[in-house]
């Protein structure tokens, strides 16, 4: 069992740049979920997904599209990349979102706009 | 609006027990994880509390008072390996967790 696993571990672009990060789990999970991680501040909810071919909106959006053509699989884009988005992009899954589920998170995606 | 605060850094001596605090304001509340990054990681599991009192679970115990909206994580005979950043988060009305900053805890020899 790998859990959850994201690629790349680290990424430099440059404004204006596109890319996309991928995020995948073989737990079967049906809640995934894309976060992202500044100093001194709580991991913020980028989008997340309540299985297969849905998605919703989370906290910070702006910026970012997503897609979960397979259950396994979640991916994060970034369209026109811009310095604010510099951050560590953490990839988590759990089995529902009720209860004492916990979240498993990947091993992130250090990420650097120039 | 939602928050969570925790201290932001704390120290103690290897052996010893520390506390660490976290008041909560959210809409709604389905329960309070803790977390513990290891910096350079990613957040890994500790507890759970939906119901008031302690959790306890090894070296690590969790309480939550719900009518105050507050918890706290108690670690106890201290480990270098526990030098780490421990994250707290409540589920809200929605389902979605809102995370605290974390605080950072460095264990002295």
């Amino acid at each position: 069992n790998a859990g959850v696993t994201q690629t790349p571990k680290f990424r430099v672009l440059k404004t204006g740049q596109s890319m996309t990060l991928l995020c995948a789990q073989d737990m079967n999970h049906e809640y995934m979920y894309w976060y992202r991680q500044d100093p001194g501040m709580g991991l913020r909810l980028i989008h997340y997904s309540v299985g297969e071919g849905t998605t919703a909106k989370g906290e910070v959006p702006d910026g970012y599209n997503v897609s979960r053509l397979k259950k396994q699989n979640f991916l994060l884009g970034l369209e026109s990349a811009a310095p604010s988005q510099t951050s560590v992009y953490f990839c988590a899954s759990s089995p529902r979102a009720e209860g004492s589920d916990e979240q498993f998170f990947g091993p992130g995606t250090r990420l650097t706009v120039l | 609006g939602q928050n969570i605060d925790q201290p932001t850094e704390m120290t103690a001596t290897e052996g010893a027990i520390v506390q660490i605090n976290c008041t909560y304001q959210t809409s709604g509340f389905n329960g309070l994880f803790w977390y513990q990054q290891h910096a350079g990681e990613a957040p890994t599991f500790l507890s759970y509390n939906v119901l008031d009192g302690l959790e306890e679970k090894g070296r690590f115990s969790s309480f939550l008072s719900r009518s105050k909206g507050y918890s706290y994580l108690l670690l106890k005979e201290l480990q270098m390996k526990d030098s780490a950043s421990y994250l707290c988060a409540v589920t809200d009305s929605n389902y979605q967790l809102i995370w605290g900053a974390g605080t950072k805890l460095i264990i002295k020899p």
